[in-house]
C-alpha cells in the first residue's frame, strides 16, 4: 500500500458526460501527479500540482482540468467523455515538486465511456 | 522531444535465471533521471529502480541492476534470480526539469515479462 488513494476504483459513463475522479496523497506530500493510461496512448502524463499551484502541465486535454485543494487532495475533472477517454487513472504523490522525489503511485480509477 | 523507447515488447525468464530489458531514450538535456517502474496484474504502478544521469555509478537495489550508458542514452534493467513474482510490465520512464521550465515526465512502451517455473 503507497498510503496514495483513489476514488473511486470504477467510473462507467456514457459520452457527453462529465466525472470527477479523487486523489488523496500520502501524509505529508505536498505534489499531485495525474497520469492517464490507455491502450492507445500508453502511459502518459497529465498534470502536476505543488502545494495548490499548477507546476507541470502534459498532455491533458482541454475537456480535463485538475486542482488541489488546501487540504491537498486533488481532483480530476473529465468533461464531454468520449470513448476514447477510456483508460485507468493515476494518482501520484511526492513530498517535493522537483524531479528528484520518488513518486508513489495509487491503485488508480478505471474509467469505461460507454 | 523526450522519447523513451523499449524495443522488447515481451520477455520470458526462466525462475533462477537473468534477464534484461532494454531501454534507449532520446533528449537534449544534460539533468535527468530515469526510472524502472513493475506493474502486475493488479496494476498498482510499483517503483523498482532510479539513476539520477549525473551519477557514474549503476543503480542497484537488490536482485535489479541498471546498466546506464549515458553517451549511448541506454538505460537497461537486469533482474538476477528471477523470482514469479518478478512476472509484469515494466515501464522505463523519464522525468527532467528544463531550467525554467516545466517537469517532463515520458514513459515506455513498456515490456511484459513472463517467468517461467
Amino acid at each position: 500500500d503507497s498510503g496514495v488513494t483513489q476514488t473511486p476504483k470504477h467510473l462507467i459513463t456514457a459520452t457527453g458526460q462529465r466525472v470527477t475522479l479523487r486523489c488523496s496523497p500520502r501524509s505529508g506530500d505536498l505534489s499531485v501527479y495525474w497520469y492517464q493510461q490507455s491502450l492507445d496512448q500508453g502511459l502518459q502524463f497529465l498534470i502536476q500540482y505543488y502545494n495548490g499551484e499548477e507546476r507541470a502541465k502534459g498532455n491533458i486535454l482541454e475537456r480535463f482540468s485538475a486542482q488541489q485543494f488546501p487540504d491537498l487532495h486533488s481532483e480530476l475533472n473529465l468533461s464531454s467523455l468520449e470513448l476514447g477517454d477510456s483508460a485507468l487513472y493515476f494518482c501520484a504523490s511526492s513530498v517535493g515538486g522537483g524531479m528528484s522525489y520518488e513518486q508513489y503511485f495509487g491503485p488508480g480509477t478505471r474509467l469505461t465511456v460507454t | 522531444a523526450q522519447t523513451v523507447t523499449q524495443s522488447q515488447p515481451e520477455m520470458s525468464v526462466q525462475e533462477a535465471e537473468t534477464v534484461t530489458l532494454s531501454c534507449t531514450y532520446d533528449t537534449s538535456e544534460s539533468d535527468y533521471y530515469l526510472f524502472w517502474y513493475k506493474q502486475p496484474p493488479s496494476r498498482q504502478m510499483i517503483l523498482v529502480i532510479r539513476q539520477e544521469a549525473y551519477k557514474q555509478q549503476n543503480a542497484t537495489e537488490n536482485r535489479f541492476s541498471v546498466n546506464f550508458q549515458k553517451a549511448a542514452k541506454s538505460f537497461s534493467l537486469k533482474i538476477s534470480d528471477s523470482q514469479l513474482g518478478d512476472a509484469a510490465m515494466y515501464f522505463c520512464a523519464y522525468r527532467s526539469a528544463p531550467s525554467g521550465g516545466y517537469q517532463k515526465v515520458t514513459f515506455g512502451t513498456g515490456t511484459k515479462l513472463q517467468v517461467i517455473p
